[in-house]
C-alpha cells in the first residue's frame, strides 16, 4: 500500500532559525496536505497543494509540491514558540476513495 | 461554527474490556472518518462513512472493532475486547461531502488499555 515517509522525526532549533521538513510518498500523490497538531491537541489543517512544483506561502511557512508528485516540503522561515509543534502530510494517490495517508511527522521544539 | 465533539476525553480500561467512543461531526458534514494515532505517529484511518454507508474499513480490525454511523450524523466506535496494543489516540473528524476537502478533527479519546 501507500507509503508516505517524514524527516526528520525530530528538530530542535534555537528561536529565530528555519526548520524544514520533508515528505516522500512511495507512490504518486493526487494531492498532498499538511497538518500541524500541538502537544496534546488534535491535527489542524494548514494547506493542500495540489499541482506539480506548486509553492504556497503562509507568512513564514512555505510548502512545496514536487515536480513528480511524489515529495513536498514545509519550510518555516525565523522560527517562533509558538510554532512548537508536531507537523504532519498527507497524501492521497488516485483511486483511493480520497483516503489520507499520514507520515510520521515531525517534532519541532523552539528554544526561546 | 461547532467544530467536531467527541468523548469521553480520556479512557483508562483493562485488557479484554470493552470500550465505546462517540462522535458528533460538523453539523451538515456528510463524511466521518475514525482515525488511530499511537503515539509517536500520524493517524491512521480506522474507517471512512459517507452518510450512514462505509467507503472505506479496509484497515479496520474487525475482529474487534466495530462502528456505526446509523442516522448518518453521529458515530460510534466500539473495541471488544481491547488489547494493551488499542492504547492509543482515537480521533474522529468529519468533511462536509469528501473528496479533496479539509479535514476537520475532534480533540479525540485518549485510550489507555493495562
Amino acid at each position: 500500500g501507500q507509503q508516505v515517509m517524514q524527516i526528520p522525526q525530530y528538530q530542535h532549533v534555537q528561536e529565530g532559525e528555519d526548520f524544514t521538513t520533508y515528505c516522500n510518498s512511495s507512490t504518486t500523490l493526487s494531492n498532498i496536505q499538511w497538518y500541524k497538531q500541538r502537544p496534546g491537541g488534535h491535527p489542524v489543517f494548514l494547506i493542500q497543494l495540489v499541482k506539480s512544483g506548486e509553492v504556497k506561502k503562509q507568512k513564514r511557512l512555505t510548502f512545496q509540491f514536487g515536480e513528480a508528485k511524489k515529495n513536498s516540503s514545509l519550510h518555516i522561515t525565523a522560527t517562533q514558540t509558538t510554532d512548537v509543534g508536531t507537523y504532519f502530510c498527507a497524501g492521497r494517490s488516485g483511486g483511493s476513495n480520497y483516503k489520507l495517508t499520514f507520515g510520521k511527522g515531525t517534532l519541532l521544539t523552539v528554544n526561546p | 461554527e461547532a467544530g467536531v465533539a467527541q468523548s469521553p476525553r480520556y479512557k483508562i480500561i483493562e485488557k479484554r474490556q470493552s470500550v465505546a467512543f462517540w462522535c458528533n461531526p460538523i453539523s451538515g458534514h456528510a463524511t466521518l472518518y475514525w482515525y488511530q494515532q499511537i503515539l509517536g505517529q500520524g493517524p491512521k484511518l480506522l474507517i471512512q462513512f459517507q452518510n450512514n454507508g462505509v467507503v472505506d474499513d479496509s484497515q479496520l480490525p474487525k475482529d474487534r472493532f466495530s462502528a456505526e454511523r446509523l442516522k448518518g450524523v453521529d458515530s460510534t466506535l466500539k473495541i471488544q475486547p481491547a488489547k494493551l496494543e488499542d492504547s492509543a489516540v482515537y480521533l474522529c473528524a468529519s468533511t462536509l461531502l469528501g473528496g479533496w476537502e479539509t479535514q476537520y478533527f475532534g480533540p479525540g479519546t485518549r485510550l489507555l488499555v493495562l
